[in-house]
This record gives C-alpha cells, structure tokens and sequence, in this order.
C-alpha cells in the first residue's frame, strides 16, 4: 500500500479552480488506475492508463475529467472547473506488468474538498 | 446495474467472535476475487484473494469461502479483534484480457466490541 505515492494528500478547491492530483505508481508496476470513493460509498473505477496510453476510461465523467500516464512523471488526474459534487477521495492504484495484473495496489489517497 | 453486491451493511461483534461478511456478484466471468480493508483516512489494502478453481483459501484469522454456483463468496474473520474495525469491500474482476479493473462492492463496516 504504501508504494503507491499520491499527493497533495488534501486538496482546497474553490469552485471553478482546477484540480491536479498526481501518482506514482509502485517501482515495476506500469499499470494505472483512479478510483473516485463518494462519502458513504464504495470506490467507483475511472480510468486504467499504461505508459502513454488510456486503455478503458469507461468510468470517467465525459466532462471536465482528464487523466494521463506520461511516459516520464507521475500519472496526473485532472479536473477543470471543479464543482461541489467533486468533493470525494480519490485513489490511485498499480499492478505489475508481468501478467500478475490482478493484485492492485493503492495508495493513501487524495482528499479533494470543494468549496 | 450493481455488479456486485455486500450484506450486511453493517456488523457488529464481541471481540473473540466470528464476523462473516457476504458478497454477490452478477457476472460469471468474473474470477478474481478480492477482499480489501481499508481504515479511516486510508487507502484500500489487500487483504486476502480467491480465484473460482479453488471453494476456500485460508491465511492466518481471515478465510475466505467460494460457491461458483451461488456466485457467492465470504470473508470470515475468526477471533475478531477491536484492530478490525474497519470498512471491508469485496471486489471481482476478470484475470485475463488487457482490463484487470476491480468492480467493487460499496463496502460493510465491521465495528469489534472489546
């Protein structure tokens, strides 16, 4: 779990204001995803990126939502114009690339507030 | 349409108890099968997994049972401790193919009474 680096692990947004919220994968692992966690909810799946590819987003909102696996650098998960229903934790997680890809791991978090 | 489905919502147990935890899911290609616990403030960490050739999987406190043709699995935590307290969500996904994305449960909180 702890691996996987993410940060700022809290994020103040006002409404309008962009979020950037970035990941590094654990050292091996070269399989992203983001999981948005709702209060009271389960973790909904929003994007699989490999290196410099978006393999399924079929979970990201059509708007304002935008994630990328730059080649080098961490993985960044991008919302423009944030509304209040941003508000959520949203986690980052990693798999091998050797055919294992099954156990994913996650990082801590980043805890997105809009006000 | 939820995939997959958690009961009971909430648990309670006395501490030295057996907490059992169920979860449903929809689709029969599904054959990875993952518990997670994650704490307040944290993030999800694995805690015991199952693939469908095998009916249970047992590693330390935590067992896991497997009914294929329930499609149906279970965490047991034996001799439960205040520690456990924590949220608890099922998950399955596909092992083969380019997506390995997990489909979760919306997760159970388990309070232990000391």
């Amino acid at each position: 779990n702890a691996g996987v680096m993410q940060n700022p692990r809290h994020l103040v947004r006002r409404r309008g204001q962009e979020a950037r919220l970035r990941c590094s994968p654990m050292k091996g692992h070269s399989h992203v995803y983001w999981y948005r966690q709702l209060p009271e909810e389960g973790l909904k799946f929003m994007v699989y990126l490999q290196k410099e590819n978006i393999i399924d987003e079929s979970g990201m909102p059509k708007e304002r939502f935008s994630a990328e696996f730059p080649k080098e650098g961490p993985s960044i998960l991008r919302i423009q114009q944030v509304v209040r229903g941003d508000s959520a934790a949203y986690f980052c997680a990693s798999s091998p690339s050797d055919g294992t890809g099954n156990t994913i791991y996650f990082g801590e978090g980043s805890w997105l507030t809009v006000v | 349409q939820q995939q997959v489905k958690q009961s009971p919502q909430s648990l309670i147990v006395q501490k030295g108890g057996i907490s059992i935890i169920n979860c449903a899911y929809e689709n029969t290609a599904f054959d990875y099968f993952p518990w997670y616990q994650q704490f307040p403030g944290k993030g999800p960490a694995l805690l015991i997994a199952i693939r469908p050739d095998v009916s249970e999987k047992k590693e330390g406190r935590f067992t896991i049972s497997f009914n294929k043709s329930a499609k149906q699995f279970s965490l047991h935590i034996m001799d439960s401790q205040p520690g456990d307290s924590a949220t608890y969500f099922c998950a399955a996904s596909f092992s083969t193919g380019a997506n390995s994305k997990l489909t979760f449960g919306k997760g159970i909180t388990l309070s232990v009474r000391p």
